[in-house]
């Protein structure tokens, strides 16, 4: 069966102290690895796809790479606005439903 | 990226009656639509999915009864949770793809709380 699995479930930072989340999965093929920014009381928006291992993308402070196993979402300088739960997703190819991870609570400080 | 919209964003009903959530995907022509809901603290539990024209297909202990689930058009689901009671209130949030594989497209959520 697929798994997503984040760690870790919580993660406070100081204002412009670089971390890393992750995401390990299995499953049985990979179609895409999605991460998404969920605000408190918002749907989940969108932030990068990743399709295959070795690949990553940037967006302003954040991150994102993929190998076989594991996807990690660096976060370079974080400031306050970063606070947000992040969450993982994997799609499978043999039926492309997308199975989320529980998320990573962040949270930066001032 | 892809804009979902959701009406409304927060709805208070009494125990009994039912609700009606719509979900829109405002700029793409969505085959596929999700619908989604979550707890406090807790990660999305996905409810059902629905491809445009077709019946929903409903996650193993999610009553199809109760929560009826209509893909009318490309751009619209809708979900009725039917005879609606305390446990039902959560956070509600449905989300939209175009095609059979690819990124999903969510909106910003619905709150349902049943008196």
């Amino acid at each position: 069966e697929d798994q997503v699995t984040q760690s870790p479930e919580a993660l406070r930072l100081q204002e412009g102290e670089s971390s890393s989340l992750n995401c390990s999965y299995t499953v049985s093929g990979l179609r895409g690895l999605f991460w998404y920014r969920q605000d408190p009381g918002k749907g989940p928006e969108f932030l990068f796809t990743l399709y295959s291992a070795g690949e990553e993308k940037e967006k302003e402070r954040l991150k994102a790479t993929l190998t076989k196993k594991e996807s990690f979402l660096h976060i370079t300088a974080p400031k306050p606005e970063d606070s947000a739960t992040y969450l993982c997703a994997v799609q499978a190819v043999e039926n492309n439903d997308m199975r989320f991870g529980a998320g990573t609570r962040l949270t930066v400080k001032p | 990226g892809a804009v979902v919209s959701q009406h409304p964003s927060w709805v208070i009903c009494k125990s009994g009656t039912s609700v009606k959530i719509e979900c829109r995907s405002l700029d793409f022509q969505a085959t596929t639509m999700f619908w989604y809901r979550q707890f406090p603290k807790q990660s999305l539990m996905l409810m059902a999915t629905s491809n445009e024209g077709s019946k929903a297909t409903y996650e193993q202990g999610v009553e199809k009864d109760k929560f009826l689930i209509n893909h009318a058009s490309l751009t619209l689901s809708t979900l009725t949770v039917t005879s609606a009671h305390p446990e039902d209130s959560s956070f509600y949030i449905c989300s939209a793809r175009w095609g059979r594989s690819g990124t999903q497209y969510f909106g910003p959520g619905t709150r349902l709380t049943v008196l």
